[in-house]
């Protein structure tokens, strides 16, 4: 069966620190990977998404990246932290295009302090 | 117009009634519509898709679609505490490769 792992579960960082939050699947393959943030009250927010390997479209100009080094890893990063930039950010998956919907991973929570 | 639209709620549904969530969109060639559900602190959960006209049954939950109308809705029949979420509505907007969520309904079930 298939399963997405986020990590880590939480996090505290001060402003002006990089950031780099790693989300991998298993029991897929090519799949269509996507980065969420979900602000407190707001609803979910499309960061990036990749159909594949080095393939990223970013939805929100902002200083946050995404890269795809592997078939099954999706990675956000940042290099400077700016406050605005805490929310609960979800890495989903899904095979053959969003038509069969999307699964999330567990989340990691960021706090910019 | 905003892309998909939800009443935020909070919704407050006595234990055992039935709780409607409605949801409205814009674009009328969507094909794909899905319902999560969101515990709070938690991820989103996929609990139902539809994609044809009309009802969809799975246990206490039903979704209803309606095209013409731009409209989709969840039932969830004899509710009870544990279905206090917050519930997403989301529609494949049949363009690119990404669903558009929207902000979600908060329901309470009240015991």
């Amino acid at each position: 069966s298939q399963t997405i792992h986020q990590w880590p579960a939480t996090l505290v960082q001060p402003v002006g620190s990089p950031l780099s939050l790693e989300c991998t699947v298993e029991g897929t393959s090519n799949p269509n990977l996507y980065w969420y943030r979900q602000a407190a009250g707001r609803g979910l927010q499309l960061l990036f998404y990749s159909v594949g390997i080095g393939q990223i479209s970013s939805e929100v100009p902002q200083n946050l990246s995404a890269s795809r080094p592997q078939d099954r890893q999706f990675i956000l990063s940042s290099k400077k932290l700016l406050l605005s930039d805490s929310g609960f950010y979800l890495c989903a998956w899904s095979t053959g295009g969003p038509v069969l919907g999307y699964t999330f991973g567990s989340g990691t929570r960021l706090t910019v302090v | 117009q905003k892309e998909v639209e939800q009443n935020s709620g909070p919704l407050s549904v006595p234990e055992g009634a039935i709780a409607s969530l409605n949801c409205t969109y814009s674009d009328r060639v969507s094909q794909s519509f899905f319902w999560y559900r969101q515990y709070s602190g938690k991820s989103p959960e996929l609990i139902m898709s539809i994609y044809s006209n009309g009802d969809k049954e799975d246990g206490r939950f039903t979704a209803q679609l309606n095209k013409a109308s731009q409209y989709v809705s969840l039932l969830i029949r004899d509710s009870q505490p544990s279905d206090s979420a917050t519930y997403l509505c989301a529609v494949d907007m049949n363009r690119d490769d990404k669903i558009i969520f929207g902000k979600g309904t908060r329901l309470h079930i009240l015991p």
